[in-house]
């Protein structure tokens, strides 16, 4: 069974970076064809894809958000990181991780979410 | 605004049959495949269809999907009150080189 979780602050203050965690079981993220991705959400709001992580290191960014954004994993913990930097009120939303294999949109299992406020 | 078009809201009864679309362009649903997803409410996505028409395991016969040039659908038959939800269409867009998400609609079973 794959479940995955995000960890991370609730609220960060604009300006600062956000750095949120993915931690997952149930797949290895060493495996071919294996992915974890990014996804937000403001609140009320359309989702909106970030970054995805493949099992051989290949990493891909929103175009749009690629400035600010890098995703990084650490298989031995089982673990996805992504920090989005210079944070801003329009970040506030709920992040969440997802397990992907092979496609880039076609995740078929997701962590519950982590919202992120954003406020001086 | 996103470069997917889906209309805000649908409604239906229970038992009927509900079509969401998806508009887009020769750089997304015209030359990519599309999936879709289903929110109920206060919880994560859910992959609901993949490759334009594809069900993944568990997800009922009830649902299915289509494509045409630059459109796609998902339709809903036998409606049922625990399809009530917010629904988002996806598709890869060769200019933007990204992933896009459609605006969402939300279905209302009446």
């Amino acid at each position: 069974q794959i479940t995955l979780k995000e960890s991370g602050p609730a609220l960060v203050k604009p300006t600062q970076t956000l750095t949120l965690t993915c931690t997952f079981s149930g797949f290895s993220l060493s495996t071919s064809e294996v992915g974890v991705g990014w996804i937000r959400q403001p609140p009320g709001k359309a989702l909106e894809w970030l970054a995805l992580i493949y099992w051989d290191d290949d990493k891909r960014y929103s175009p749009s958000l690629k400035s600010r954004l890098t995703i990084t994993r650490d298989t031995s913990k089982n673990q996805v990181v992504l920090t989005l930097t210079n944070m801003d009120p329009v970040d506030t939303a709920t992040y969440y991780c997802a397990h992907t294999f092979g496609e880039v949109l076609r995740f078929d299992s997701w962590g519950p979410g982590a919202l992120v406020t954003v406020s001086s | 605004q996103s470069v997917l078009t889906q209309p805000p809201s649908a409604s239906g009864t229970p038992g009927q049959r509900v079509t969401i679309s998806c508009s887009g362009s020769s750089s997304n649903i015209g030359s990519n495949t599309v999936h879709w997803y289903q929110q109920l409410p206060g919880t994560a996505p859910k992959l609901v269809m993949y490759y334009n028409y594809h069900r993944p395991s568990g997800v009922p016969d009830r649902f299915s999907g289509s494509k045409s040039g630059t459109s796609a659908s998902l339709a809903i038959s036998g409606l049922q009150s625990e399809d009530e939800a917010d629904y988002y269409c996806a598709a890869w867009d060769d200019s933007l080189r990204g992933p896009v998400f459609g605006g969402g609609t939300k279905l209302t079973v009446l």
